[in-house]
């Protein structure tokens, strides 16, 4: 069964700072898909950046990208220009033969 | 933004009753999911349905009950509620192609048993 793990259950980072969240993932299989999920205090759970393994390329969104590491089952996501309503709950999630998240990393972003 | 709907978004209820928790996607969506998640806390997968007629159990055990009449509709059913129940309850759906599309997910149903 995949699993996937945030080492870090909470973070915080200066406003304007870069901040990197870390994941990792098990898996046996070769094709799959990651993501971020930001999900802000009392709102909605919604899509922040994704992964498909197949590509070697980084995703990137705005201020957001990612480092994906296969080999390594790593994919880290770094927010650059840190800003307060960043502040939020943010869940790595793999998607293969099963749908899977991570317990989740509480990032605050601090004035 | 996505088109996945939760009603009611807030619920406070006493033991004993029973509640369904509706969940709504307009997005044509075959794989819906039922979380429960405490405030501020990790998400635990309580059901999920890949189509019309199918719902599975997920990881973590739950009192309560699914159905699939529709694609579009995929009602939580609760048929005595504790105390222990109360939480937040998200309804999310995706596409019916295996990493083709992300999670979108509901506004959450806040529960309260007292």
């Amino acid at each position: 069964a995949q699993t996937v793990t945030q080492s870090q259950p909470e973070m915080s980072v200066q406003e304007a700072e870069t901040v990197t969240l870390s994941c990792t993932y098990d898996t046996s299989e070769n094709n799959y898909y990651l993501f971020w999920y930001k999900q802000p205090p009392s709102r909605q759970m919604i899509l922040v950046i994704r992964q498909e393994a197949y590509k070697q390329q980084n995703a990137t969104e705005n201020r957001f990208s990612v480092n994906f590491q296969k080999a390594a089952k790593s994919f880290s996501l770094k927010i650059s220009d840190s800003q307060l309503g960043d502040t939020a709950m943010y869940f790595c999630a793999f998607d293969g033969q099963n749908f899977v998240f991570g317990p989740g990393t509480r990032l605050s972003v601090l004035p | 933004e996505a088109d996945i709907y939760q009603t009611p978004r807030y619920l406070v209820i006493g033991t004993g009753k029973k509640i369904t928790l509706e969940c709504s996607q307009t997005m044509g969506h075959d794989k819906m999911y039922w979380y429960q998640q405490d405030p501020g806390m990790e998400l635990h997968l309580i059901h999920y349905s890949y189509g019309v007629n199918s719902t599975e159990k997920g990881d973590l055990s739950s009192e309560s009950t699914v159905s699939r009449i529709r694609t579009e509709h995929f009602p939580l059913t609760l048929e005595s509620a504790r105390p222990s129940h109360t939480s937040q309850y998200l309804c999310a759906s995706s596409g019916a192609g295996r990493g083709d599309y992300e999670q979108y997910f509901g506004p959450g149903t806040r529960l309260t048993v007292t």
